[in-house]
């Protein structure tokens, strides 16, 4: 119940396109979803997060689509760049309960090609 | 200036050492936490912290202690060290636990027991 599942493990991009990062959830509780971009060697740092009740956000290249009944979002990457090579982390978590932890997707290794 | 940071950087001991990971953060937040991220990059909460009171304990074993000294200070310590507690350690912290608070994590702690 506290799950959330992030889709693809990998991926490999040509610089200029798109980057889509898929996860889904089951708690209907959670209400906070953060996306974390992580670079070697560092901890991870926050990139865009969205409440679910917001359809979309977007932050220059970087769109969050929410799909409430669906139970599911996606980090899109707009006009992808070597220098968005990192690991995306997706997360959920809850406003005011549960002490603040973020439960986190699996992690996707997103490697973008010159 | 460095907003969350973490001692040491890396840490090889043996099987049933003990140990200590020091994390600071000069950003004047209230909340810290420990996460804990294995080899396939799988980031998990082990503790919450807030005003240097523990708020959350997520199953962790006995052999993991962490303390606050203040607020801006969460340690952890680990008796008994195992195979399986080489990770990498993050600290974090955020504004407050409730809300919409970004966390920010520390570099990491990569721990190898041998």
């Amino acid at each position: 119940q506290q799950q959330v599942k992030q889709s693809p493990q990998s991926l490999i991009v040509q610089k200029g396109g798109i980057s889509i990062i898929n996860c889904a959830y089951e708690n209907t509780a959670f209400d906070y979803f953060p996306w974390y971009q992580q670079f070697p060697g560092k901890g991870p740092a926050l990139l865009i997060a969205i409440r679910p009740d917001v359809s979309e956000k977007k932050e220059g290249r970087f769109t969050i689509s929410f799909n409430k009944s669906a139970k599911q979002f996606s980090l899109h990457i707009m006009d992808s760049q070597p220098g968005d090579s990192a690991t995306y982390f997706c997360a959920a978590s809850w406003t005011y309960n549960q002490g603040g932890k973020l439960i986190f997707g699996q992690g996707t290794e997103l490697s973008v090609k010159p | 200036d460095t907003a969350v940071s973490q001692t040491p950087k890396y840490l090889v001991t043996q099987m049933g050492n003990d140990k200590s990971i020091k994390c600071e953060q000069n950003l004047g937040h209230d909340t810290m936490y420990w996460y804990k991220q294995d080899s396939k990059k799988f980031l998990k909460i082990m503790f919450s912290y807030n005003n240097k009171e523990l708020i959350i304990n997520e199953t962790v074993p006995n052999r993991f202690s962490p303390k606050s000294p203040d607020k801006a200070h969460l340690n952890l310590h680990i008796n008994s060290l195992e195979l399986g507690d080489s990770a990498v350690y993050f600290c974090a912290s955020s504004q407050e636990w409730q809300g919409l608070n970004e966390q920010f994590f520390g570099p990491g702690t990569r721990l190898t027991v041998l």
